[in-house]
């Protein structure tokens, strides 16, 4: 079956980093668009970036471009977030998705569980 | 503000049918496929209406997705105590290239 789990989640200061990963199995990951999803608390869905099966098309949100990099290794059928200069209002649940087609957004058909980062001094 | 609007809350009796509009413009709906997503309280979204109108497999027929022009409305008729969520839709949006979602809308069985 299909599974989706994020980690690297937790506590980081304004203006530092961090990167999340996200493990696929249960599917061939190279052959799929996956995307980036985040929940502030209390908040409506926003999502963030996809990557496409190779990696060579990506896309971001205005809110964060130039400061999150989406990247994924089909080898170890994983997904990456790295994320700098974060900011208090990047605190959110971080969910990995898997786009179904028609690529690049036919629709988020698997997520995983999400991962909770703090932005906080 | 969300590129995407829909009605903050929607509520209705067991049995009864709800309807849940989505409204955007020409670079998302009215030129992409609309998806719709239901959240239950602490758990991760869910699919449950892609391309307009297909159901993925598994979930019930009582939900059913629908487009024209720049709207899409999703119902869910003979609801039930555990239809209570959050739904969200969603489309590419050609002019951002990105996606967008709506802001959700709360459904409370009364």
């Amino acid at each position: 079956q299909v599974q989706l789990v994020e980690s690297g989640g937790g506590l980081v200061k304004p203006g530092g980093s961090l990167r999340l990963s996200c493990a696929a199995s249960g599917f061939s990951f190279s052959d799929y668009y996956m995307s980036w999803i985040r929940q502030a608390p209390g908040e409506g869905l926003e999502w963030l970036s996809c990557i496409s099966s190779s990696g060579s098309t990506i896309f971001y949100a205005d809110s964060v471009k130039g400061r999150f990099t989406v990247s994924r290794d089909n080898a170890k059928n994983s997904l990456y977030l790295q994320m700098n200069s974060l900011r208090a209002e990047d605190t959110a649940v971080y969910y990995c998705a898997r786009d179904s087609p028609p690529s690049p957004w036919g629709g988020a058909d698997y997520w995983g569980q999400g991962t909770l980062v703090t932005v906080s001094s | 503000q969300s590129v995407l609007t829909q009605p903050p809350s929607a509520s209705g009796t067991p049995g009864q049918r709800v309807t849940i509009s989505c409204s955007g413009s020409s670079s998302n709906i009215g030129s992409n496929p609309v998806n719709w997503y239901q959240q239950l309280p602490g758990t991760a979204p869910k699919l449950l209406i892609y391309n307009n109108d297909q159901r993925p497999s598994g979930v019930p027929d009582r939900f059913s997705g629908s487009k024209s022009g720049t709207s899409a409305s999703l119902a869910i008729s003979g609801l039930q105590s555990e239809d209570e969520a959050d739904y969200y839709c969603a489309a590419w949006d050609d002019s951002l290239s990105g996606c967008v979602f709506g802001p959700g809308t709360k459904v409370t069985v009364l």
